[in-house]
């Protein structure tokens, strides 16, 4: 059984903090690792897909890292703000003669006022 | 309407009946997948279309019945389900790609089941 491992399992900050969650995944087969993010009660939404060992990716106070020779990918978030709030999810995708993500079970996030 | 939507966005339903879970993709991909979240479990993959054909079982139940009749429309057939089948199901689509990209995934609302 191929797992995709998220760490921690949930995480409560004050606004303003900086954290950061892991996501470890099999390092054979690598294809792309996906990050979304899942606000209660509205669809996951895409945040970052990597594909190269060595990746970084950002957007606005998030970012992302990629290791595929460890299989492990980091996601950070610079001064946390409570709409950060949120579940997040990474993906690892293989390739079965089509596109086959597995997903891990979420870190959820809560930023207090 | 734009993006990825899905019908009933609730469904409760007995172990006899019979129902079906719609999704819809307006964004011109070519796969579309069902997902069953489980309380405390990861997302897991049920069926995948790519190209109207399904490439993906993963070990199923028959009780579920996955039809893709066009890229933009899946439905997923239900009957005589279980009170473990009681899950959030999602749907997703994506634009696939031949190796050496990759397919971010859109998804529905979901589709709140349970199963009395």
């Amino acid at each position: 059984i191929l797992n995709v491992e998220q760490s921690p399992q949930s995480l409560h900050v004050q606004e303003g903090d900086s954290t950061n969650f892991t996501c470890s995944f099999p390092s054979s087969n690598f294809y792309a690792l996906h990050w979304y993010r899942w606000e209660t009660a509205k669809s996951p939404e895409a945040l970052f897909v990597m594909t190269l060992n060595g990746d970084e990716k950002k957007k606005g106070r998030i970012s992302a890292t990629l290791n595929t020779k460890e299989g492990y990918s980091y996601l950070y978030i610079k001064g946390s703000q409570p709409e950060d709030s949120a579940t997040y999810l990474c993906a690892w995708g293989s390739w079965g003669g089509s596109y086959i993500p597995t997903f891990g079970r979420g870190t959820s996030l809560i930023v207090h006022p | 309407e734009t993006g990825v939507t899905q019908t009933p966005r609730h469904l409760v339903m007995g172990m006899t009946n019979k129902k079906s879970l719609k999704c819809e993709q307006h964004l011109g991909h070519n796969a579309m997948y069902w997902y069953k979240q489980s309380a405390k479990k990861p997302l897991e993959l049920m069926f995948v279309y790519s190209l109207e054909e399904r490439v993906e079982n993963n070990s199923v139940p028959s009780r579920f019945s996955p039809e893709c009749p066009n890229s933009s429309h899946l439905f997923l057939h239900l009957h005589t389900l279980q009170p473990e089948d009681s899950a959030l199901y999602l749907c997703a689509s994506s634009q696939a790609r031949t190796s050496g990209a990759s397919d971010t995934q859109y998804f529905g609302p979901g589709t709140r089941l349970t199963v009395l």
